[in-house]
């Protein structure tokens, strides 16, 4: 099983439409929460962290938790043709009492006009 | 601040040839990332500093591969012979932890490697 997962899309949305990404993560005793967005050629951004069950809203971005569930998701509200990349999804993980994050393969998504 | 930067941008070499690859991390972050990115295999993190001392090193795929970090402010990751399999884009991203709350990464441009 892989320490983090995401469906690796694609992921086709109307504009103006609701985005949805999902990711499982393995390592109960993780932490800290991550989402990265990385445009085609480009090197990955942070967009969103989450600590704590729950929803926390940054703009159109809403990030979720539900650590019972070893899910996090996020939620790109009225998504723009700009919003078309591809959506990390990053996950603390302690090994051998290093501490490090493991990343997803990534959901692509396609926003269409 | 300059974000972490990377040189080169992209390399081409022939198989068997060295390969060196540099990064300088964002100033007052003690924490510094390798780490490699290809299509099959995703973001795979290759090893990482804590205050210039290698602090996990589990990645590192096997011994052509080596990381230095003479200071605070630079860091050498350095392939020895390089082969076609090593071709992927290559990030440096530092950061004020390791990944506990609340920090993420920041990454560099990246290095597009291409061993032929």
């Amino acid at each position: 099983q892989k320490e983090v997962e995401q469906n690796s899309g694609p992921l086709s949305v109307p504009e103006g439409a609701i985005a949805s990404l999902n990711c499982t993560y393995s390592d109960r005793g993780s932490q800290s929460f991550f989402w990265y967005r990385q445009y085609s050629g480009k090197s990955p951004e942070l967009i969103m962290s989450i600590y704590s069950n729950g929803d926390k809203e940054d703009g159109r971005f809403t990030a979720q938790l539900n650590k019972a569930s070893q899910y996090v998701s996020l939620l790109i509200r009225d998504s723009q043709p700009s919003d078309s990349a591809t959506y990390l999804c990053a996950v603390n993980s302690r090994s051998q009492g290093a501490q490090k994050l493991v990343f997803g393969q990534g959901t692509r998504l396609t926003i269409n006009p | 601040d300059a974000g972490v930067i990377q040189s080169p941008r992209h390399e081409v070499t022939e198989m068997g040839q060295e390969v060196t690859l540099r990064c300088k991390p964002i100033s007052g972050h003690d924490y510094l990332f390798w780490y490699r990115q290809t299509m099959m295999r995703g973001l795979e993190l290759l090893i990482y500093f804590n205050n210039n001392v290698p602090i996990d090193d589990s990645g590192m795929p096997e011994d052509r591969f080596s990381a230095k970090m003479p200071n605070a402010s630079f860091s050498t990751l350095k392939i020895q012979p390089s082969e076609p399999r090593d071709s992927a884009v290559y990030f440096c991203a530092s950061s004020l932890g390791p990944g506990g709350p609340p920090y993420g990464y920041t990454f560099g441009s990246g290095t597009r490697l291409t061993v032929v």
